[in-house]
């Protein structure tokens, strides 16, 4: 079974900390995506990335970076952790071919106190 | 740009009601569109993938329509079951391979 996962379910965080998030995906898809979702916003779009070392921003990208190294692996960054950063963080992948859908995680739900 | 609306916000329902989701967009040049289900502090789970030149697809007692020219897509749950509960989201697939979500819909079967 295709897999996307997320290394943490549940983070707690102080104000100012560098966090990282780790995704991985074992379909050797070139898409990657970082989205943060929020009551009442939906999910948006933190960062992508259309193959290993590229990214492109999206639609909220300030106060993240991210990291692609290896194909598999797509590594979302908080510089310095701010309280208005709480929020649930999901990763997906697809395939480059528009024909496929997308593959989310379980999700990683931060709180920065 | 591109906006995608879901309608009703939050839908309840008796156990074994058939009943139908809805979702609204306002550019057709999409790729596909992707209904998702999400369950409380859970990720999201595909459920059904339409590509742009079809019309529908099934999976069990989910069917979902699609028609790119009028911007609109349903979901359609036959027979719904307490299980059925959760928030379900489309999201359109543009050119860049970007998705855009709506704000989804909140079902609830009561037994």
């Amino acid at each position: 079974d295709v897999k996307v996962t997320q290394s943490s379910r549940y983070l707690v965080k102080r104000t100012g900390e560098k966090v990282f998030l780790e995704c991985v995906q074992d379909m050797d898809h070139e898409n990657m995506f970082w989205y943060r979702q929020d009551p009442g916003l939906g999910l948006r779009l933190i960062y992508f990335s259309y193959d290993v070392k590229m990214k492109e921003k999206g639609d909220i990208p300030e106060g993240y970076s991210v990291s692609r190294e290896k194909k598999e692996r797509f590594s979302l960054i908080l510089e310095s952790a701010s309280t208005n950063q709480t929020s649930m963080y999901l990763c997906a992948s697809s395939p480059p071919d528009r024909y496929y859908g997308y593959t989310f995680g379980s999700g990683t739900r931060l709180t920065v106190v | 740009k591109q906006e995608v609306t879901q309608i009703p916000a939050a839908l309840s329902v008796p156990e074994g009601e058939n009943l139908v989701l809805n979702c609204s967009f306002t550019d057709s040049a999409i790729y596909n569109l992707q209904w998702f289900r999400q369950d409380p502090g859970k990720g999201l789970t595909s459920l059904l993938l339409i590509q742009s030149s079809q019309r529908e697809q099934t999976s069990g007692r989910l069917n979902a329509s699609l028609d790119k020219s009028s911007g609109r897509s349903t979901l359609y749950i036959a027979a719904s079951q307490p299980g059925d509960s959760a928030t379900y989201l489309c999201a359109v697939r543009l050119q860049g391979g970007k998705l855009i979500f709506g704000q989804g819909t909140e079902l609830s079967v009561k037994p």
